[in-house]
């Protein structure tokens, strides 16, 4: 099962930042999150991913709080193309080659608005 | 750089037949996943390939089973259609790093969307 919780929906409005929360409060130490978003009709597609420290990247920032029990996926300057279904992901440790697969919730449907 | 290519991209089947769908994953790429998606249960993991070998499994029946050849190009089987198979079957690749592991960074095809009547 995901161990991850999101809000079904949210709305942006075009050109403000989007910022898409995510409880994570049964995580390890050593389990990474991941971010992906699946538009409408295509596979989902890898956004980033993080352990411990905010990361940046061209498409996003990846907040995780302290103590690792959430992080927010912040998108700067959303646009219309943004909207998607966001999908936050706790990546269960890979031990003796076994595991390490990426398990969905149901993830955030994120609406961009002009 | 090709993406992920998956075939057939649209199928249609009855009931108690097989099939059989195909993904050539991204060149260099040796990890191989598969999920059905549905807009009940959403995505859910099929089972994983590296180096030929099954090393994860999601919660399906034996009905569902793949493989992994050679040149890392992956076949999943469904076998006994039943109408709850109709989904959108998604098939990604990954890098691996020391040890195998994929990086997580998963590319996804387009899908091969199945329909059971």
């Amino acid at each position: 099962d995901a161990k991850t919780t999101q809000p079904t929906s949210m709305d942006c409005a075009e050109g403000r930042a989007a910022n898409l929360p995510c409880n994570h409060s049964t995580i390890s130490g050593n389990e990474y999150v991941y971010w992906y978003r699946q538009i409408h009709s295509q596979g989902p597609q890898y956004i980033i991913h993080g352990l411990k420290n905010n990361e940046t990247n061209e498409m996003a920032s990846l907040i995780i709080t302290e103590d690792r029990k959430s992080s927010t996926l912040i998108l700067p300057h959303a646009t219309l193309r943004d909207t998607a279904v966001y999908y936050c992901i706790v990546r269960e440790p890979m031990i003796y080659n076994q595991g390490g697969k990426l398990i969905f919730g149901q993830g955030t449907e994120l609406s961009v608005k002009p | 750089k090709a993406g992920v290519t998956q075939t057939p991209r649209y199928l249609i089947k009855t009931r108690g037949q097989q099939v059989t769908l195909s993904c050539s994953p991204i060149s260099g790429h040796r990890s191989v996943s598969w999920y059905q998606q549905t807009p009940g249960q959403g995505l859910q993991f099929l089972f994983e390939y590296f180096s030929e070998t099954q090393r994860n499994k999601g919660n399906f029946p034996g009905r569902f089973s793949g493989r992994q050849f050679s040149n890392s190009r992956s076949e999943m089987n469904v076998s006994t259609l039943e109408l709850g198979d109709s989904a959108l079957y998604l098939c990604a690749s990954s890098w691996t790093i020391a040890g195998g592991m994929n990086t997580g960074e998963l590319f996804f095809g387009e899908g091969s969307r199945l329909t059971v009547l």
